[in-house]
């Protein structure tokens, strides 16, 4: 069975600076999707970036990129210029490329403040 | 689009209560799945549907939780008698989901927050 580990319960970055989040996952499979999500205090779960694992280029959106290491089997989330709207848990997320249709796999996830 | 949307958003009863959830998915979309949010066990998956179809029930916990879905637009999530310890934030997701090319992205509802007493 798939698993998602996010070993970080807690971050903090100071706003306008950079954090990186990670995530490592283990599977057997050789095609699947990742995703994070981000959960506000709102408890509305967002998606923030998602990547598929044949692709080789990282995913980008806008100040959201993610480091994806196949053969490591890791996949982190880097936020740059970081603003307070950004505080909000994260979640790292793995789904099959196919059989489950869609059955998301979540990390803990990682409780990221910003600090002023 | 509304969004995923689910009620109520908050829920509280008290233990031996039937309760029921409520799902309304995005138009168009053919898949739906039902996720339990705990501070011990974080996200997981009670049951999905592919089609108005139970595709997947292993997740949900026992007897006591059932879920249906009559139509395309419609999912409840009941639990019958509730207990302390199913309290959580319960969400809704849907998607739509295509065999060729599987990269169908879940869009969550806001959750129902269930506090049993």
């Amino acid at each position: 069975a798939q698993t998602v580990t996010q070993s970080q319960p807690e971050m903090s970055v100071q706003e306008a600076e950079t954090v990186t989040l990670s995530c490592t996952y283990d599977t057997s499979e050789s095609d699947y999707y990742l995703f994070w999500y981000k959960q506000p205090p709102s408890r509305q779960m967002i998606l923030v970036i998602r990547q598929e694992a044949y692709k080789q280029q990282n995913a980008t959106e806008n100040r959201f990129s993610v480091n994806f290491q196949k053969a490591a089997k890791s996949f982190s989330l880097k936020i740059s210029d970081s603003q307070l709207g950004d505080a909000a848990m994260y979640f790292c997320a793995y789904r099959s490329q196919g059989g489950s249709q869609g059955n998301l796999i979540f990390g803990k996830g990682t409780k990221l403040s910003v600090k002023p | 689009d509304a969004g995923v949307i689910q009620s109520p958003r908050h829920e509280v009863t008290e233990m031996g209560q039937e309760v029921t959830l409520r799902c309304k998915p995005i138009s168009g979309h053919n898949s739906l799945f039902w996720y339990r949010q705990t501070m011990m066990r974080g996200l997981e998956l009670l049951i999905y549907f592919n089609n108005n179809v139970p595709i997947d029930d292993s997740g949900m916990p026992e007897d006591r939780f059932s879920a249906k879905m009559p139509n395309a637009s419609f999912s409840t999530l009941k639990i019958q008698p509730s207990e302390p310890r199913d309290s959580a934030v319960y969400f809704c997701a849907s998607s739509f989901y295509r065999p060729v090319s599987g990269a169908n992205v879940l869009t969550f509802g806001a959750g129902s927050r269930l506090t049993v007493l």
